[in-house]
């Protein structure tokens, strides 16, 4: 399966910053996804970042509070923008492969917003 | 709104027995089934797939499909301390990535 790295792996930020979140990939991929994990919680699919075209967002979830960058098939960024305590959650993202689109995913940012 | 649902845990077993953990989804044309560990403080790891009815075994784990009542289970044989993790059930519910659901985990823990 696909190796997928993300940078930060944490970070503690102010309320109303932002943070980007990078996705990196070491082989090129179709679609790329992006997850939020609140504590305790399950994964929630925030939007899909396809190459050459704008993400897809889920509902619930829009481009002014979490812009999506896809420049290639190995790469994504995700911003999460004018933070809340709210918005304290893991970020993972992930990529699809195999016979059934299987999941894999990178290690997580860990996001806390003080 | 498509759904998965778990059995609520936490479930506790003795090392060497038998855990079963189960999943039931609601849209009746999902096409694949996961399962996933989930150890506190990483992310999610895949260690089961099944696309067709019937048992599908990997080692300790047997992946159980059962399309008709819409039920996926995890059986996972001489349970080991290092077992203990949320298990996440997943359903990919037409084949294309987006449209992947997760259940909200149960967690399972191993007692020495």
């Amino acid at each position: 399966s696909a190796v997928i790295s993300q940078k930060p792996s944490r970070d503690i930020c102010q309320r109303g910053t932002s943070l980007t979140i990078q996705c990196q990939v070491d082989s090129q991929v179709t679609m790329m996804f992006w997850y939020r994990q609140q504590p305790g919680q399950s994964l929630t699919l925030i939007a899909t970042a396809n190459q050459g075209s704008e993400a897809t967002y889920e509902s619930g979830f829009v481009i002014d509070k979490f812009p999506i960058s896809r420049p290639n098939l190995t790469f994504s960024t995700l911003t999460v923008s004018n933070l809340s305590p709210e918005d304290s959650s893991i970020y993972l993202c992930s990529v699809d492969e195999g016979q059934g689109h299987e999941q894999y995913f990178g290690p997580g940012t860990r996001l806390t917003v003080t | 709104q498509k759904e998965v649902e778990q059995n609520s845990g936490p479930l506790s077993v003795p090392e060497g027995a038998i855990a079963s953990l189960n999943c039931t989804y609601s849209d009746r044309g999902s096409q694949s089934f996961f399962w996933y560990r989930q150890y506190s403080g990483k992310s999610p790891e895949l260690i089961m797939s099944i696309y067709s009815n019937g048992d599908k075994e990997d080692g300790r784990f047997t992946a159980q499909l059962n399309k008709a009542s819409q039920y996926v289970s995890l059986l996972i044989r001489d349970s080991q301390p290092s077992d203990s993790a949320t298990y996440l059930c997943a359903v990919n519910v037409d084949n294309y990535g987006q449209n992947f659901v997760f259940g909200p985990g149960t967690r399972l823990s191993v007692l020495p």
